[in-house]
This record gives structure tokens, sequence and C-alpha cells, in this order.
């Protein structure tokens, strides 16, 4: 059964620092290209971040840029998102999404998410 | 504001069809990238219920079908249940920006 677990979130002030988490299990992880998504409170989906197979590839929403980083460690089985200069816009639910495999650029799946609160 | 737009929301009686819309423009769908549909129920994952436009993966029900044409796409539901009460999203890909776009989602309530 293919699991995406989420971890690291918390309360945090702004201008701090979290490290997510997502551990991956039930499948070749290191196939599978994986992105970032989250969901401000009341909000839709917002795609973040995304990292290739070998984690050579990035990208990043604008929104991010210069202050969020993706990795991975295909070793470990899992990814993670380094998030600094955190502001109050970026208070979400952060979930890891699996790439499916056909180059169609959706994503197959999810997991529960970690939630992200930026206030003082 | 979302690069792809949907209905707030709809609603429907158990047992009828409803029909959930997502415009996009030339830059995305109708730029030829697939449309893919998602459920979410608060607090937890969400679930992908059509990709390609029009599949069903493993374990969705036929209830469920997807469609596109021009530079929209769209979700039907058929014999609404209790159970299908829940968020939907719309995404695609947009040339111009580069990136993975939703649709702002639809609030389905099951009257």
């Amino acid at each position: 059964e293919v699991q995406l677990v989420e971890s690291g979130g918390g309360l945090v002030q702004p201008g701090g620092s979290l490290r997510l988490s997502c551990a991956a299990s039930g499948f070749t992880f290191s196939s599978y290209e994986i992105n970032w998504v989250r969901q401000a409170p009341g909000k839709g989906l917002e795609w973040v971040s995304y990292i290739g197979r070998s984690g050579s590839t990035i990208y990043y929403a604008d929104s991010v840029k210069g202050r969020f980083t993706i990795s991975r460690d295909n070793a470990k089985n899992s990814l993670y998102l380094q998030i600094n200069s955190l502001r109050a816009e970026d208070t979400a639910v952060y979930y890891c999404a699996r790439m499916g495999l056909d180059a169609l650029y959706y994503f197959d799946y999810w997991g529960q998410g970690t939630l992200v609160t930026v206030s003082s | 504001q979302s690069v792809l737009t949907q209905p707030p929301s709809v609603s429907g009686a158990p047992g009828q069809r409803v029909t959930i819309s997502c415009t996009g423009s030339s830059s995305n769908i109708g730029a030829g990238y697939d449309v893919h549909w998602y459920q979410h129920l608060p607090g937890s994952a969400p679930k992908l219920l059509i990709y390609g436009n029009n599949n069903r993966p493993s374990g969705v029900p036929d209830r469920f079908s997807g469609s596109k044409s021009g530079t929209s796409g769209s979700l039907a539901i058929t014999g609404l249940q209790a159970e299908d009460e829940a968020d939907y999203y719309c995404q695609s890909y947009d040339t111009s920006l580069s990136v993975v776009v939703f649709g702002g989602g639809t609030k389905l309530t099951v009257l």
C-alpha cells in the first residue's frame, strides 16, 4: 500500500524556520517525482515545489522561491522541505504528493498533511 | 485568484447528477494539457478521482466521470450519495507560468 506520511509542522514565529519531512512506503521511492502542495486555511490547493527522481531537477512556486528548499534522500525513502523566513501567509497544511508516472502532471497519491502555523 | 475557475459550490439531492466545471485558458487546458480532478474531505488526504481528462484510477466508482473541451474541463457525478459531500479540485499544467495549477475548489453539498 502506498503511504506518504508528513511530519515536522508546528507553530513558529514570523521569520522562523521549520523542516518538514515526508516518509514514503509501499513503492519504489526513487522512481517517482514528488511535490509539496499546500492549503491555507479556507483557501484552495497551491503547488509549492517539485523534485525529480534523482533530486537534480527542482522547481519552486514564485511565492516561496529563495525561502524554501526541497530535497530527498532516496536511501531513506524520504522527502524534505526546509522552510525559512516564514511569513503569516505561509500558514497552511503542507502535503507531499507523488506524481503519476505517465508525465501527465497529476498527483496520484497524497499524504495526510502537516500543519504549519506562523504567528507571534 | 486561481488560474483555473470553478464554481464555489454545487448541490444535489441523493441519486441526482451534478457537474462541476473548470475553466482555463489557452496557456493551460486550451494548450492541450490534461485536466485532473481530486476529492478532498477536510482533515484527510486529497484523493485522485480523474486523471488525463477522463480516466479513473482503480477503485474510483464509475459514477465519477470527466471530460474536456477547448479550454474547459468538467467533472460529472451521477447517483449522488451522502459520502460524496466534499471539496473537489481541478488541476492542470500552465505552460506560461511553467507550474501545476489548481482550481479554487468546489464544495459539493448533498441535500
